[in-house]
């Protein structure tokens, strides 16, 4: 079955690090996002992008990359960790070829990230 | 930009009690609407979501949602609670881009269940 998957699940870094957490899609959808999950705060969207060589910033890109060299991936890198990132990190993905852009994001597991 | 507030942090309700969860939102053009709910250490799940047309919207596990223009309202209700409902539930509202869409989430409601 298709699926969107992210590893790892957790991870444990330490400030000033550079961490990379990966996103990986199969259902060749067009659109993968970024969100990170804080108590209090809800998700907020930090990249996204619409299809191979294109990202866009989010609400709270500040510290985070994103590249898309292809269809099914779109890694998440902090370059220098800070403890303010400790987090838990979504991707999610929507938009199969053909579709509507009404298509519905789908949700991979998480990753829960503690920077010490 | 756009913004999403649910006025309930918590909320406890016993098996078999109607709920209703509240959504009120803040966008410049017609919304995309969505609900979704995460149980403990999953990830989202979409549970309905309005682009247009019906101003009811009916979606999985038997939760339904209006959406009410006049009042920027997208509450969520179902008319019977399973203790298998107790988890986190997410209002959000899709904001078009250029491909797709963004979503703007709320803060989030906590649902419990008391058997």
């Amino acid at each position: 079955d298709a699926e969107i998957t992210q590893s790892p699940r957790h991870k444990i870094t330490e400030t000033g690090r550079q961490v990379t957490l990966a996103c990986h899609q199969t259902w060749n959808h067009n659109n993968m996002f970024w969100y990170r999950q804080d108590l209090g705060h809800g998700l907020r969207l930090i990249h996204y992008s619409y299809g191979v060589q294109d990202t866009n910033k989010g609400e709270v890109s500040d510290g985070y990359s994103v590249s898309r060299s292809n269809t099914e991936d779109l890694p998440l890198t902090l370059e220098s960790a800070a403890s303010s990132q400790t987090s838990v990190y979504f991707c999610a993905s929507s938009g199969s070829p053909g579709l509507r852009s009404t298509d519905t994001q789908y949700f991979g597991p998480g990753t829960r990230l503690t920077v010490l | 930009a756009q913004s999403v507030t649910q006025p309930d942090i918590h909320i406890t309700v016993s098996e078999g009690a109607s709920l209703e969860l509240r959504c009120n939102y803040s966008y410049g053009a017609t919304p995309y609407l969505f609900w979704y709910v995460q149980s403990p250490g999953q990830g989202l799940q979409l549970l309905l979501k309005y682009f247009s047309g019906d101003t009811l919207v009916q979606g999985i596990k038997g939760f339904e949602a209006e959406f009410k223009r006049s009042q920027s309202s997208f509450n969520l209700r179902k008319p019977s609670v399973h203790w298998s409902d107790a988890a986190e539930y997410f209002c959000a509202v899709g904001a078009r881009g250029a491909g797709s869409y963004q979503l703007t989430f709320g803060k989030g409601t906590k649902l419990s269940v008391i058997p």
